[in-house]
Protein backbone atom coordinates (compact mmCIF):
# COMPACT_ATOMS: atom_id res chain seq x y z
CA UNK A 1 0.00 0.00 0.00
CA UNK A 2 1.50 3.39 -1.32
CA UNK A 3 1.93 5.77 1.73
CA UNK A 4 -0.25 8.77 -0.16
CA UNK A 5 -3.30 7.20 -1.81
CA UNK A 6 -5.55 9.74 -3.97
CA UNK A 7 -9.09 9.55 -4.87
CA UNK A 8 -9.84 9.26 -7.42
CA UNK A 9 -7.09 9.09 -10.19
CA UNK A 10 -9.65 10.56 -13.03
CA UNK A 11 -12.21 13.24 -13.00
CA UNK A 12 -14.17 14.36 -15.54
CA UNK A 13 -16.46 17.00 -15.06
CA UNK A 14 -18.68 20.03 -16.54
CA UNK A 15 -17.89 23.33 -16.08
CA UNK A 16 -19.62 24.90 -13.08
CA UNK A 17 -19.45 21.81 -10.59
CA UNK A 18 -18.16 21.95 -7.07
CA UNK A 19 -14.70 19.32 -7.18
CA UNK A 20 -13.43 17.18 -4.33
CA UNK A 21 -10.12 15.49 -5.02
CA UNK A 22 -8.77 13.50 -1.61
CA UNK A 23 -5.85 12.36 -0.19
CA UNK A 24 -5.31 9.92 1.99
CA UNK A 25 -2.20 9.20 4.05
CA UNK A 26 -0.32 6.73 6.44
CA UNK A 27 2.54 8.18 7.99
CA UNK A 28 2.79 10.62 10.81
CA UNK A 29 3.22 13.92 8.85
CA UNK A 30 4.32 17.72 9.70
CA UNK A 31 3.16 18.91 6.79
CA UNK A 32 0.58 18.07 3.41
CA UNK A 33 1.12 19.83 0.41
CA UNK A 34 -1.08 20.20 -2.91
CA UNK A 35 0.31 20.52 -6.60
CA UNK A 36 -1.07 21.37 -9.55
CA UNK A 37 0.23 19.89 -12.67
CA UNK A 38 -0.77 21.45 -15.99
CA UNK A 39 -0.97 19.82 -19.02
CA UNK A 40 2.39 21.48 -20.68
CA UNK A 41 3.87 19.72 -17.71
CA UNK A 42 4.78 22.43 -14.77
CA UNK A 43 4.29 22.18 -11.50
CA UNK A 44 2.65 24.63 -8.91
CA UNK A 45 2.63 24.77 -5.28
CA UNK A 46 -1.34 25.49 -4.70
CA UNK A 47 -0.95 24.82 -0.72
CA UNK A 48 1.10 23.76 2.09
CA UNK A 49 -0.83 22.95 5.26
CA UNK A 50 -0.35 21.34 8.84
CA UNK A 51 -4.30 21.55 10.26
CA UNK A 52 -7.32 23.40 9.57
CA UNK A 53 -7.78 25.02 5.92
CA UNK A 54 -6.54 27.38 3.73
CA UNK A 55 -8.26 29.35 0.68
CA UNK A 56 -6.96 30.99 -2.48
CA UNK A 57 -9.77 32.25 -4.79
CA UNK A 58 -11.40 29.32 -6.10
CA UNK A 59 -9.33 26.46 -4.41
CA UNK A 60 -9.74 25.71 -0.69
CA UNK A 61 -7.44 22.18 0.96
CA UNK A 62 -8.35 21.30 4.49
CA UNK A 63 -6.99 18.50 6.12
CA UNK A 64 -8.08 16.52 9.00
CA UNK A 65 -4.67 15.33 11.36
CA UNK A 66 -6.29 12.99 12.86
CA UNK A 67 -8.12 10.63 10.40
CA UNK A 68 -4.67 11.23 8.54
CA UNK A 69 -6.98 13.27 5.20
CA UNK A 70 -6.91 15.91 3.20
CA UNK A 71 -9.45 16.80 0.36
CA UNK A 72 -8.70 19.62 -2.33
CA UNK A 73 -11.92 21.50 -3.48
CA UNK A 74 -12.74 23.61 -6.37
CA UNK A 75 -15.29 26.01 -6.73
CA UNK A 76 -16.89 26.68 -9.75
CA UNK A 77 -14.70 24.96 -11.56
CA UNK A 78 -13.54 26.27 -14.90
CA UNK A 79 -11.71 24.04 -17.94
CA UNK A 80 -8.77 26.27 -17.28
CA UNK A 81 -8.28 24.19 -14.20
CA UNK A 82 -8.07 20.97 -15.77
CA UNK A 83 -4.57 19.45 -14.42
CA UNK A 84 -2.80 16.79 -12.56
CA UNK A 85 -3.59 17.11 -8.80
CA UNK A 86 -0.74 16.25 -6.68
CA UNK A 87 -0.52 15.68 -2.90
CA UNK A 88 2.63 15.23 -1.00
CA UNK A 89 3.54 14.78 2.73
CA UNK A 90 5.81 16.03 4.63
CA UNK A 91 6.51 13.05 6.97
CA UNK A 92 7.85 13.44 10.31
CA UNK A 93 9.67 10.35 10.92
CA UNK A 94 11.41 9.52 7.62
CA UNK A 95 14.66 11.80 7.51
CA UNK A 96 16.71 12.46 5.11
CA UNK A 97 19.99 14.03 6.84
CA UNK A 98 18.04 16.56 8.49
CA UNK A 99 15.82 17.18 5.56
CA UNK A 100 12.63 15.72 5.85
CA UNK A 101 11.26 13.46 2.90
CA UNK A 102 8.26 14.32 0.55
CA UNK A 103 6.55 11.42 -0.34
CA UNK A 104 4.24 12.03 -3.23
CA UNK A 105 0.54 10.58 -4.27
CA UNK A 106 0.29 9.50 -8.07
CA UNK A 107 -2.21 12.44 -8.84
CA UNK A 108 -5.63 13.16 -9.80
CA UNK A 109 -6.56 14.01 -13.47
CA UNK A 110 -8.94 16.37 -13.20
CA UNK A 111 -10.78 17.34 -16.92
CA UNK A 112 -13.93 20.02 -16.39
CA UNK A 113 -15.47 20.42 -19.90
CA UNK A 114 -16.80 23.31 -21.27
CA UNK B 1 10.66 37.18 -12.50
CA UNK B 2 12.29 33.95 -13.45
CA UNK B 3 11.85 31.48 -10.65
CA UNK B 4 13.22 28.48 -11.61
CA UNK B 5 15.14 27.38 -14.85
CA UNK B 6 15.91 24.20 -15.96
CA UNK B 7 17.59 23.76 -18.99
CA UNK B 8 17.45 21.73 -21.46
CA UNK B 9 13.81 21.33 -21.98
CA UNK B 10 14.22 17.94 -24.14
CA UNK B 11 16.75 15.84 -24.72
CA UNK B 12 17.79 12.25 -26.53
CA UNK B 13 21.09 10.51 -25.46
CA UNK B 14 22.22 7.15 -26.38
CA UNK B 15 23.11 4.24 -23.81
CA UNK B 16 26.28 5.25 -22.53
CA UNK B 17 26.30 8.78 -23.00
CA UNK B 18 26.86 11.85 -20.77
CA UNK B 19 24.65 15.13 -20.17
CA UNK B 20 24.47 17.28 -17.04
CA UNK B 21 20.93 19.32 -16.57
CA UNK B 22 21.27 22.99 -15.08
CA UNK B 23 18.88 24.38 -12.71
CA UNK B 24 18.94 28.17 -11.13
CA UNK B 25 16.99 29.79 -8.66
CA UNK B 26 16.78 33.85 -8.35
CA UNK B 27 14.64 33.62 -5.06
CA UNK B 28 17.84 33.25 -3.18
CA UNK B 29 16.30 29.80 -1.78
CA UNK B 30 18.29 27.81 0.71
CA UNK B 31 17.42 24.45 -0.80
CA UNK B 32 17.59 23.13 -4.14
CA UNK B 33 15.96 19.12 -5.29
CA UNK B 34 16.05 17.18 -8.20
CA UNK B 35 13.27 14.82 -8.42
CA UNK B 36 12.22 12.69 -11.06
CA UNK B 37 8.79 11.73 -12.11
CA UNK B 38 7.83 8.74 -14.40
CA UNK B 39 4.00 7.12 -15.14
CA UNK B 40 2.48 5.56 -12.35
CA UNK B 41 5.22 6.60 -9.85
CA UNK B 42 4.87 9.65 -8.46
CA UNK B 43 7.36 12.34 -8.29
CA UNK B 44 10.58 10.88 -6.79
CA UNK B 45 13.69 12.79 -4.70
CA UNK B 46 16.79 12.10 -7.06
CA UNK B 47 19.66 14.50 -4.92
CA UNK B 48 19.10 17.46 -2.82
CA UNK B 49 20.95 20.11 -1.10
CA UNK B 50 19.62 21.69 2.22
CA UNK B 51 22.22 24.77 1.98
CA UNK B 52 25.05 25.84 0.15
CA UNK B 53 28.00 23.60 0.28
CA UNK B 54 26.05 20.33 1.05
CA UNK B 55 24.57 17.65 -1.37
CA UNK B 56 22.78 14.65 0.39
CA UNK B 57 21.50 11.34 -1.44
CA UNK B 58 17.56 11.02 -1.97
CA UNK B 59 15.49 7.86 -3.05
CA UNK B 60 16.81 6.75 -6.23
CA UNK B 61 20.20 8.89 -6.30
CA UNK B 62 22.31 5.37 -8.38
CA UNK B 63 23.90 6.64 -11.97
CA UNK B 64 23.42 10.54 -10.95
CA UNK B 65 25.44 12.73 -9.69
CA UNK B 66 25.09 16.46 -8.73
CA UNK B 67 26.59 19.68 -7.98
CA UNK B 68 25.79 22.81 -5.66
CA UNK B 69 28.16 25.09 -7.70
CA UNK B 70 26.79 28.14 -5.90
CA UNK B 71 23.72 29.37 -4.07
CA UNK B 72 21.63 29.60 -7.31
CA UNK B 73 22.76 26.58 -9.10
CA UNK B 74 22.37 22.96 -8.74
CA UNK B 75 23.17 20.84 -11.36
CA UNK B 76 22.43 17.24 -12.29
CA UNK B 77 25.05 14.93 -13.97
CA UNK B 78 24.05 11.19 -15.68
CA UNK B 79 27.95 10.32 -16.40
CA UNK B 80 27.02 6.92 -18.36
CA UNK B 81 23.41 7.33 -19.75
CA UNK B 82 20.98 4.17 -19.26
CA UNK B 83 17.60 3.52 -20.82
CA UNK B 84 16.07 3.39 -16.99
CA UNK B 85 16.95 6.64 -16.70
CA UNK B 86 14.20 7.94 -19.16
CA UNK B 87 11.99 10.05 -17.43
CA UNK B 88 11.01 13.88 -17.03
CA UNK B 89 13.48 15.30 -14.48
CA UNK B 90 12.17 18.27 -12.25
CA UNK B 91 14.69 20.98 -10.10
CA UNK B 92 12.79 22.69 -7.61
CA UNK B 93 13.67 25.09 -4.52
CA UNK B 94 12.44 25.63 -1.58
CA UNK B 95 13.49 28.64 1.07
CA UNK B 96 14.43 26.23 3.75
CA UNK B 97 13.92 22.49 3.72
CA UNK B 98 10.61 21.31 3.36
CA UNK B 99 8.75 24.63 2.66
CA UNK B 100 6.66 25.39 -0.60
CA UNK B 101 8.68 24.19 -3.42
CA UNK B 102 9.23 25.91 -6.57
CA UNK B 103 9.63 24.13 -9.66
CA UNK B 104 11.51 24.20 -12.74
CA UNK B 105 9.83 23.52 -16.38
CA UNK B 106 11.21 20.40 -16.12
CA UNK B 107 13.32 18.10 -18.57
CA UNK B 108 12.10 15.08 -21.12
CA UNK B 109 14.98 12.91 -21.29
CA UNK B 110 14.97 9.98 -23.51
CA UNK B 111 17.79 7.40 -23.46
CA UNK B 112 17.55 4.98 -26.27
Amino acid sequence: KNEVEQSPQNLTAQEGEFITINCSYSVGISALHWLQQHPGGGIVSLFMLSSGKKKHGRLIATINIQEKHSSLHITASHPRDSAVYICAVRSSYNLIQGAQKLVFGQGTRLTINP
Amino acid sequence: NAGVTQTPKFQVLKTGQSMTLQCAQDMNHNSMYWYRQDPGMGLRLIYYSASEGTTDKGEVPNGYNVSRLNKREFSLRLESAAPSQTSVYFCASSRKPGEKLFFGSGTQLSVL
